[in-house]
């Protein structure tokens, strides 16, 4: 079965400073991969997704992620972090394109701001 | 656009009470899924629905029922409430693409 580690729980960073959260799965095939953000008291918005091709994708709000076959990774990066980026972040991998994708979420990273 | 809406955002149930979680989405979708979040863990698929008439198990469908009549609606309903469905639960939908939209979440205390 897939599985998929966020080795940090908790991150804080300054405003303006870079980000980078870190994202591992297992998974015996071509995964689907997939970043959420949850603000407090909300539902998950995706942020970007990657299935195939170029291994660098941009998402919104200014996310970019990095495709890794050989780390089994799929970091989450941001070169500035605004204050509005405080939230919980989800890494996600699924079993199949299509609507029909069942996905198994890591534990999340709480991320905090500094002003 | 209301996208999916999810009632009631909270509610305190007693153990052994009954109740149903309401998922209803506007977008014409035809997948459409139910997790459960807890403390410090990421989100746990129950249910999920393939269409109209089609509902399969997830990973943790223990203690839940689900039907899907229409396919607007996806109701997620609790028999015998325990302790431990204490959580937050979440309903998503997708359409043929990948992208899943998430309702805001209902909060259930069971106690």
């Amino acid at each position: 079965a897939q599985s998929v580690t966020q080795p940090d729980i908790h991150i804080t960073v300054s405003e303006g400073a870079s980000l980078e959260l870190r994202c591992n799965y297992s998974y015996g095939a071509t995964p689907y991969l997939f970043w959420y953000v949850q603000s407090p008291g909300q539902g998950l918005q995706l942020l970007l997704k990657y299935f195939s091709g170029d291994t660098l994708v941009q998402g919104i709000k200014g996310f970019e992620a990095e495709f890794k076959r050989s780390q089994s990774s799929f970091n989450l990066r941001k070169p500035s972090v605004h204050w509005s980026d405080a939230a919980e972040y989800f890494c996600a991998v699924g079993l199949r394109r299509g609507g029909g994708n069942k996905l198994t979420f890591g534990t999340g990273t709480q991320l905090k701001v500094e002003l | 656009n209301a996208g999916v809406t999810q009632t009631p955002k909270f509610r305190i149930l007693k153990i052994g009470q009954s109740m149903t979680l309401q998922c209803t989405q506007d977008m014409n979708h035809n997948y459409m899924y139910w997790y459960r979040q807890d403390p410090g863990m990421g989100l746990k698929l129950i249910y999920y629905s393939v269409g109209a008439g089609i509902t399969d198990k997830g990973e943790v469908p223990n203690g839940y029922n689900v039907s899907r009549s229409t396919t607007e609606d996806f109701p997620l309903r609790l028999e015998l409430a325990a302790p431990s469905q204490t959580s937050v639960y979440f309903c998503a939908s997708a359409g043929d693409e990948e992208t899943q939209y998430f309702g805001p979440g209902t909060r259930l205390l069971v106690l």
